[in-house]
């Protein structure tokens, strides 16, 4: 059964700070990775998908990474801003089950202080 | 294009109670699944449709059971509520066909069972 994972599960930084999220799968056989955002209450906001043929991807300040051979994925975040407090949640879709199912890990809670 | 609309977005319920909820894809998406989110488990799915068809299942007791529409909308219904079922209940759709198959979410239903 796949299981996703996330470090840390918190993170607080000064404004202007680079900083990387980690997410790590335990079944390497995805069709791909995507990364979303939620805000307090809300939706989830889809920031990124990774393909499992690609490497990264790439939107404005943000920056994801696979490798799926030891089943890791890194979301980068430049030059950090208030705005982008939130929870960060890096899901998979897996080969072993259908294409509508996403496997979430616990989420990454970022807080950005001015 | 318009993004995916869950109505409603709050409902309060008492134990014993059933909820319907519903979920309106993005127009020309076939797939739409279902997930729970709560503090202490996280995302957890529920269910996916697919042209009508449930063509996945997560692990919930029989009291939760979804359909869909030929116009793709789906709902989800909660029979005999328990304290438990508070969460919110968010919907994701996409086009249900191909590797790349990204997943957009709707606001959510905020459910809280008395």
């Amino acid at each position: 059964k796949q299981e996703v994972t996330q470090i840390p599960a918190a993170l607080s930084v000064p404004e202007g700070e680079n900083l990387v999220l980690n997410c790590s799968f335990t079944d390497s056989a995805i069709y791909n990775l995507q990364w979303f955002r939620q805000d307090p209450g809300k939706g989830l906001t889809s920031l990124l998908l990774i393909q499992s043929s690609q490497r990264e991807q790439t939107s404005g300040r943000l920056n994801a990474s696979l490798d799926k051979s030891s089943g890791r994925s890194t979301l980068y975040i430049a030059a950090s801003q208030p705005g982008d407090s939130a929870t960060y949640l890096c899901a998979v879709t897996d080969r072993g089950s259908t294409l509508g199912r996403l496997y979430f890990g616990r989420g990454t809670q970022l807080t950005v202080w001015p | 294009k318009a993004g995916v609309t869950q109505t409603p977005r709050y409902l309060i319920k008492t134990r014993g109670q059933q909820v319907t909820l519903s979920c309106s894809p993005i127009s020309g998406h076939r797939s739409v699944s279902w997930y729970q989110q709560t503090p202490g488990q996280g995302l957890q799915f529920l269910f996916e449709y697919f042209s009508e068809t449930q063509r996945n299942k997560g692990n919930f007791p029989g009291r939760f059971s979804g359909r869909q529409f030929s116009n793709s909308r789906s709902e989800m219904n909660v029979s005999t509520l328990e304290l438990g079922d508070s969460a919110l209940y968010l919907c994701a759709s996409s086009d249900g066909l191909g590797i790349r198959n990204e997943q957009f979410f709707g606001p959510g239903t905020r459910l809280t069972v008395l």
